[in-house]
């Protein structure tokens, strides 16, 4: 079964409006963590943004929040005031448990168009 | 914030040839590395978690023969794809967990080419 799910190949936004990328996961585990990453086209992989399992806020960096919905199992991505460098892959990440080694699972990604 | 960098940022090569690409983190110690592969339009797939100073661990599927990792200090882990073939052609990047916990940073990754 697929451990993280985004379901939106592609999404168009038109400058300065704000977006919502979808991710949902699925995991037994009760600590875990959930990551946004931004890769532009030149492949570098941006960190965005952490969510915490146990983190009763949604986490918040500088135009970019988490919409983080324990019971559904969903930690959208909100952008704000997107500009045309937004325009990239986001792609949405997990943690399971407190795993020392650490290592992520990632979703397929969404491709992001900010329309000037 | 923590860099990794990784070299060389894209590479050609023969069929046969063996290939070492190396990922740095600059200004952390990193007992951590972990290598991902990304295929066109598709997301990034763990091929193996590098750990200093032991064997790395390798994911289910990944040819631990083909794909020689060697994490030998604090700060490097070096992926070589051996014998590469056409099929090993993809984007291979590294990332390693930096000092604040939760974070992983990655390099800017290593586009590999076979003839």
């Amino acid at each position: 079964a697929q451990k993280i799910t985004q379901t939106q190949p592609g999404m168009f936004v038109q400058e300065k409006e704000a977006v919502t990328l979808d991710c949902t996961y699925d995991t037994s585990d009760q600590s875990y963590g959930l990551f946004w990453y931004k890769q532009p086209s030149s492949g570098e992989m941006i960190f965005l943004i952490y969510q915490g399992s146990y983190d009763e806020q949604n986490a918040t960096e500088g135009r970019y929040s988490l919409n983080f919905q324990k019971a559904r199992k969903s930690a959208n991505l909100v952008i704000s005031a997107s500009q045309l460098g937004d325009s990239a892959m986001y792609f949405c990440a997990m943690r399971e448990g407190r795993d020392s080694s650490y290592k992520l699972i990632f979703g397929s990604g969404t491709r992001l168009l900010v329309r000037p | 914030g923590a860099v990794v960098s990784q070299h060389p940022s894209w590479v050609i090569c023969k069929s046969g040839t063996s290939v070492k690409i190396e990922c740095r983190s600059l200004d952390f110690q990193a007992t951590t590395m972990f290598w991902y592969r990304q295929f066109p339009k598709q997301s990034l797939m763990l091929m193996a978690t590098s750990n200093e100073g032991s064997k790395a661990t390798y994911e289910q599927g990944v040819e631990k023969d083909k794909f020689l990792i060697n994490h030998a200090s604090l700060t490097l882990s070096t992926l070589t794809v051996t014998s590469a073939h056409p099929e090993d052609s993809s984007f291979y990047i590294c990332s390693a967990r930096g000092p604040q916990f939760e974070k992983l940073f990655f390099g800017s990754g290593t586009q590999l080419s076979v003839l």
